[in-house]
């Protein structure tokens, strides 16, 4: 089945403890990207990668970083979480032209206490 | 700059009446157009988009947008509602001038009520 897993689904953590939220695709898709949702504020979009080692901030890049060593795996990972970064996070995918719609992952609600 | 802009934080209709969910968007060169809908608890599902020709765009479940370049709009309509649209729906849009970032309105949530 065609999809996009992201891992955790949930997680609480603590101010200052570094974590990773991991995304993969199994659709060969060369653009991926991360996106955070909160109330009011709709989706906003962090980083995005056009393919292996090729990425670029999004409108809400401060306080993430981002890796794209493979074509499948494209992991958010906050070095130093803050409780603004309290949110619901969803990775997607798709093939790289700009018509592409995107295939979205079930998403990761995080806690930063 | 591009942005998407939905003015309508809810939308409320009755079961068989026909819906629209308004989305206007600005780009400086060509706009690519898309709605997704996301039910309670899910990720975002894609339902239809406007890259070039017919203005209007029919989609998943029966849903269907019309762009209007003249108002800037891609306005998604249904002609009868199900209690089960009921959901949080996403305009987004790129712009061929720009990169590859893609802008998503805030969402306007739909209630169809029986």
């Amino acid at each position: 089945e065609a999809q996009v897993t992201q891992n955790p689904r949930y997680l609480i953590t603590v101010t200052g403890k570094k974590l990773t939220v991991t995304c993969s695709q199994n659709m060969n898709h060369e653009y991926m990207s991360w996106y955070r949702q909160d109330p009011g504020l709709g989706l906003r979009q962090i980083y995005y990668s056009m393919n292996v080692e090729v990425t670029d901030k999004g409108d809400v890049p401060e306080g993430y970083k981002v890796s794209r060593k493979e074509k499948r795996n494209f992991p958010l990972i906050l070095e130093s979480p803050s409780p603004n970064q309290t949110s619901l996070y969803f990775c997607a995918s798709s093939f790289s032209t700009r018509v592409n719609e995107q295939f979205f992952g079930p998403g990761t609600r995080l806690t930063v206490l | 700059a591009q942005s998407v802009a939905q003015p309508e934080d809810q939308v409320n209709v009755a079961e068989g009446n026909p819906l629209t969910v308004k989305c206007t968007y600005s780009v400086s060169g060509n706009p690519y157009l898309f709605w997704y809908v996301q039910y309670p608890n899910r990720g975002l599902q894609f339902l239809l988009k406007y890259i070039t020709g017919d203005n209007l765009v029919k989609g998943s479940y029966g849903f269907e947008a019309e762009f209007n370049k003249s108002q800037t709009s891609f306005h998604l309509k249904k002609p009868s509602a199900l209690v089960s649209d009921s959901a949080l729906y996403f305009c987004a849009v790129r712009d061929s001038n720009s990169g590859y970032a893609l802008n998503f309105g805030k969402g306007t949530s739909l209630l169809v009520t029986p």
